[in-house]
């Protein structure tokens, strides 16, 4: 079975950084990725992993390690427009290319 | 801009009809698309694949009669909720895959409301 796990909710301050874990059991792994999404809207692409290490892009940085089946997101010098969910999602091998199953999502509040 | 787009953004349709929400590939060929269902303050769950020229592929639990997709050509998914009932009001939303690795691309969602 597919199985991906995030905390359902964060809160943070505004200037501060904040990481968003997320573990992962699947059939296969053939990537995985971070998106925000906020209320009513669809998902946007924040990072894409594959192999372990460290992604930054701006205020953003993913890390993964495929042994441990662990992936975080880090958000430096939170802004309230972070406010958001953030989805983590998986590709397994050996379906559709890039046929994703999302974990729960996290709901991140940033305060004043 | 959007690079797949999906309309209608929002329905409301009568308990018991049928709706139809069409995911288009803009400036790409898409063979393969996806269908997502979001339920509020739930995270995104696949229910299909939709795979041009061919049937789509659903995962389990998804009701194939229920929720009919045809992938006609290689830029238009089209998703068909047959005799809708409330419990079918959800936000779905369509992705389509315009290569290896992380070009994956999401239409701008439509939301429906059965009545």
């Amino acid at each position: 079975g597919q199985n991906i796990d995030q905390p359902t909710e964060m809160t943070a301050t505004e200037g501060a950084i904040v990481q968003i874990n997320c573990t992962y059991q699947t059939s296969g792994f053939n990537g995985l990725f971070w998106y925000q999404q906020h209320a009513g809207e669809a998902p946007t692409f924040l990072s894409y992993n594959v192999l372990d290490g460290l992604e930054e892009k701006g205020r953003f940085s993913s890390f993964l390690s495929r042994s441990k089946g662990y992936s975080y997101l880090l958000l430096k010098e939170l802004q309230m427009k972070d406010s958001a969910s953030y989805l983590c999602a998986v590709s397994p091998f050996g379906g559709a290319t890039n046929k994703l199953i999302f974990g729960t999502g996290t709901l991140l509040a940033v305060q004043p | 801009g959007a690079v797949v787009s999906q309309h209608p953004s929002w329905v409301i349709c009568k308990s018991g009809t049928s709706v139809k929400i069409e995911c288009r590939s803009l400036d790409f060929q898409a063979t393969t698309m996806f269908w997502y269902r979001q339920f509020p303050k739930q995270s995104l769950m696949l229910m299909a694949t939709s795979n041009e020229g061919s049937k789509a592929t659903y995962e389990q639990g998804v009701e194939k009669d229920k929720f009919l997709i045809n992938h006609a050509s290689l830029t238009l998914s089209t998703l068909t909720v047959t005799s809708a009932h409330p419990e079918d009001s959800s936000f779905y939303i369509c992705s389509a895959d315009r290569g290896a690795g992380n070009t994956i691309y999401f239409g701008e969602g439509s939301w429906l409301t059965v009545v």
